[in-house]
């Protein structure tokens, strides 16, 4: 399969750990995002990634949350000393140079 | 800010025409899509749309665009039971990140 694939793919952690997830985009694809989900909500943007620079960070982005591209292929978000607020769908996609977006099947964190 | 607005629910019979309506705010947008979202899934790229476009067709779906009322809309001829999900518009100027409206829930009854 050479779609976008996302990992784990699901979470539980407590109130105030660290989490990370992995976003592996579609080969060749120089463009990254990530988004967030809620439910019954879709998807809002978090921030996107020029092959390793990271152009765009949304007002949703605290700066409990980072990302990083190092070599312009995988991508990681990690939250820090996470909240229930923080539980959601976190959705990553990648795009070449153009219009579409194509997604990974999400990674399902549940704050307890 | 910009703004997707969808209708929240449809519920069409198997066999049957879906039209699932979207409208948005940014007079910019330069493409507009449709994706589908079955549950606990990510999100599937159906089909997208350039603003210079009124229609554009693939298969079971046609997409019309009203650029000057800002309106898109997803026609889904033949619905069967396995279209039943959440479907998103969204739109971007190109540059931009997507913004998503809050999703249509199709319900098709067999």
């Amino acid at each position: 399969d050479t779609g976008v694939s996302q990992d784990p793919r699901h979470k539980i952690t407590k109130r105030g750990q660290n989490v990370t997830f992995r976003c592996d985009p579609i080969s060749e694809h120089n463009r990254l995002y990530w988004y967030r989900q809620t439910l019954g909500q879709g998807p809002e943007f978090l921030t996107y990634f020029q092959n390793e620079a990271q152009l765009e960070k949304s007002r949703l982005l605290s700066d409990r949350f980072s990302a990083e591209r190092p070599k312009g292929s995988f991508s990681t978000l990690e939250i820090q000393r996470t909240e229930q607020g923080d539980s959601a769908m976190y959705l990553c996609a990648s795009s070449p140079q153009g219009a579409e977006q194509y997604f990974g099947p999400g990674t399902r964190l549940t704050v307890t | 800010g910009e703004d997707v607005e969808q209708s929240l629910f449809l519920s069409v019979r198997e066999g049957d025409s879906s039209v699932i309506n979207c409208t948005y705010t940014d007079s910019s947008s330069t493409y507009l899509y449709w994706y589908k979202q079955e549950p606990g899934a990510g999100l599937q790229l159906l089909t997208y749309i350039f603003s210079n476009m009124d229609m554009k067709q693939d298969q079971r779906l046609t997409v019309l665009l009203n650029k000057k009322d800002k309106h898109l809309s997803l026609r889904i001829a033949d619905t069967q039971t396995g279209d039943s999900a959440i479907y998103f518009c969204a739109e971007t100027t190109g540059n931009t990140p997507l913004v998503f409206g809050k999703g249509t829930r199709l319900s098709v009854i067999a």
